[in-house]
């Protein structure tokens, strides 16, 4: 079965600075899809960025970007420029590549941005 | 396009009560998927269905809980009778074969406290 990790229950970032948040994940699956989401107080989960195992490339969204480590099984979330907005908690999933599959979630990190 | 309703959003209940929640996919979004989410947790996945069949539910302790999707569009979930461990959040999500990457849906969730 896949498992996900997420190691830091809390982070905290300044505002405008820069930000890491880590993740691990154990499968034997070769084709797969890791995500990020972010939770906020009203508990809808918003897709934050997602990234394909067969593509090499780091997947990149505004001032969120990944660094996706096949052979290591790492997938961290790097925010910059944190904005009081990004104050949430923040899950990585795993899912499957075979169309349907459910999300396997982490523990999930709880990020607060400090003014 | 309207996102994934759910109702009630907030349930207080006493052990031993049953209660029931309701989800509304995304119009056309064939696959449904239960999760529930204990405090300082990830999601973990409850039941799946695939238009109105049942495609996974492993991880439903069905002693208590039932789930259905008549028609394949709303499902109801049920927990009778309740146990303290029961008190979290209920996510329903929805998804597309159409969706970029088979995307899940989340809607707001349901956070049910029983005393």
């Amino acid at each position: 079965a896949q498992t996900v990790t997420q190691s830091q229950p809390e982070m905290s970032v300044q505002e405008a600075e820069t930000v890491t948040l880590s993740c691990t994940y154990d499968t034997s699956e070769s084709d797969y899809y890791l995500f990020w989401y972010k939770q906020p107080p009203s508990r809808q989960m918003i897709l934050v960025i997602r990234q394909e195992a067969y593509k090499q490339q780091n997947a990149t969204e505004n001032r969120f970007s990944v660094n996706f480590q096949k052979a290591a099984k790492s997938f961290s979330l790097k925010i910059s420029d944190s904005q009081l907005g990004d104050a949430a908690m923040y899950f990585c999933a795993y899912r499957s590549a075979t169309p349907g599959t459910p999300l396997v979630f982490g523990k999930g990190t709880r990020l607060s941005v400090i003014a | 396009e309207a996102g994934v309703a759910q109702s009630p959003r907030y349930k207080i209940i006493e052990k031993r009560q049953s209660v029931a929640f309701w989800c509304n996919p995304i119009s056309g979004h064939a696959t449904l998927y239960w999760y529930q989410q204990i405090l300082g947790q990830g999601p973990k996945l409850l039941i799946q269905f695939q238009n109105n069949g049942v495609v996974d539910d492993s991880q439903l302790p069905k002693d208590r809980f039932s789930a259905e999707r008549l028609k394949g569009v709303d499902s109801t979930l049920k927990i009778q009778p309740a146990k303290l461990e029961d008190s979290a959040v209920y996510l329903c999500a929805s998804s597309s074969r159409r969706a970029l990457l088979y995307e899940q849906y989340f809607g707001p969730g349901t956070r049910l406290t029983v005393t």
